[in-house]
This record gives C-alpha cells, structure tokens and sequence, in this order.
C-alpha cells in the first residue's frame, strides 16, 4: 500500500491558491485525510474526505477520485500561517492503521 | 475536552539503557496508535491498540520494541536498550474508531540516544 506526495516544497505568495496533489495504490481505499505538520510539532487533521467528488471546509477544498486514485488539497487565499507541511493520509476498508505519505511542504511568503 | 497528552516531552538517554514513553488518550476513544519520526522523514507506524483486541505490533522495528496498555487508555511505549537509530519523535495518537478513523496526534516524545 503506498501513498506518494510530491515533497515540494511549493513556494507561493500570500494570497495565491494552491492545489497538492496525492495518488494512492490501494483502490479498496475507504477514508482519506489531510493532516497538517508545522515545524516541530505533531499532525493536525485538517480534513477527511470519504465520498467521491469535493468537499469544502473555509479557504480548504479536499477532492476525492476514486477512478483515478487520488485525492487533492486546494487552499485559497493562502497565509503565512499555512506554511507547513501537508500529509495525504489513507485508510483501506479492512485495516485500521492508515497509510500516510511523506508529505508535501508549502512555504508561503509575504 | 483534554486532548492526547504524552510525557515526557524530552528524553536523553544513553546507548544500552531503558527508556518508557507514555501516552494518554482522549477520553473515549477506543484505538490507540505508536508512530516514529526521524528527523525530516515521514510517520512510520509502529503499533496500534484496539479496545481489548490484541494489538497490531506489525510495525515494531525489533524486538526491542514493546508497547502496553492499560485498562483500555494509557498506553506505555518501552524501548530497550536504546541505540542511536532509535532517536526520533515518537508521536501516540487516538481515534474513535466508531466514529470515523480521524487521528487526533499527543504532542510527541522527542529521544535522543547518545
């Protein structure tokens, strides 16, 4: 079971939209998360997608493939405080224990 | 409501001794989870408890390696003697697995061997 990120890290200004992309191996995959890593401290949970299609939450958008494997994380607007590294994150449906990928890194500048 | 705690929050030990990692979970939730993080790399599952089922130890990296947990909540993670790979953030989360399988992260143990 693998799940792959691009690393980045992805350099964008205050204000731009951003889109990161994740393709996971597993198709009987059932959950899907994004987590969010600061420098230093631990995963936060930003979203969890489990139907087809997109699913919106403030300046974050999740969307969720299931033909193509993969799921994707847009941010609008993005702040400073978004700087961070952001972790695709999937379950299958016959195991408890997810499968995360190595992340995405996201620096975004004044 | 508290959130995952885990203590402490640094550990230094010396190559050969013993060392025990604690975490608490939230309140309720029923699945407990070890993970590992070296320095600029990603998680790298190390066990996961599920209410009183037997634990997932397919993880553990050696037989060093052994975790616990107690009446269903506090769980200890027991390294023994410790090596210079085994330096990382070791981070505990919880789940509600009924609920959904949402991860909620403690704050995580940083080990340094030397």
């Amino acid at each position: 079971k693998e799940v792959e990120q691009d690393p980045g890290p992805f350099n964008v200004p205050e204000g731009a939209t951003v889109a990161f992309n994740c393709t996971y191996s597993d198709r009987g995959s059932q959950s899907f998360f994004w987590y969010r890593q600061y420098s230093g401290k631990s995963p936060e949970l930003i979203m969890f997608i489990y139907s087809n299609g997109d699913k919106e939450d403030g300046r974050f958008t999740a969307q969720l493939n299931r033909a193509s494997q993969y799921i994707s994380l847009l941010i609008r607007d993005s702040k400073l405080s978004d700087s961070a590294t952001y972790l695709c994150v999937v379950n299958t449906g016959g195991s408890y224990i997810p499968t995360f990928g190595r992340g995405t890194s996201l620096i975004v500048h004044p | 409501g508290a959130g995952v705690s885990q203590s402490p929050s640094n550990k230094v030990t010396e190559k050969g001794k013993d060392v025990e990692l604690r975490c608490d979970p939230i309140s309720g939730h029923t699945a407990l989870y070890w993970y590992r993080q070296s320095l600029g790399q990603g998680l790298e599952f190390l066990i996961y408890f599920q209410g009183n089922s037997a634990p997932d130890k397919s993880g553990l990296p050696s037989d060093r390696f052994s975790a616990e947990r107690t009446g269903g909540s506090v769980s200890t993670l027991t390294i023994q003697r410790t090596q210079q790979e085994d330096s990382a953030v070791y981070l505990c989360a919880s789940s509600q697995v009924i609920g959904g399988n949402e991860q909620f992260f403690g704050p995580g143990t940083r080990l340094t061997v030397l």
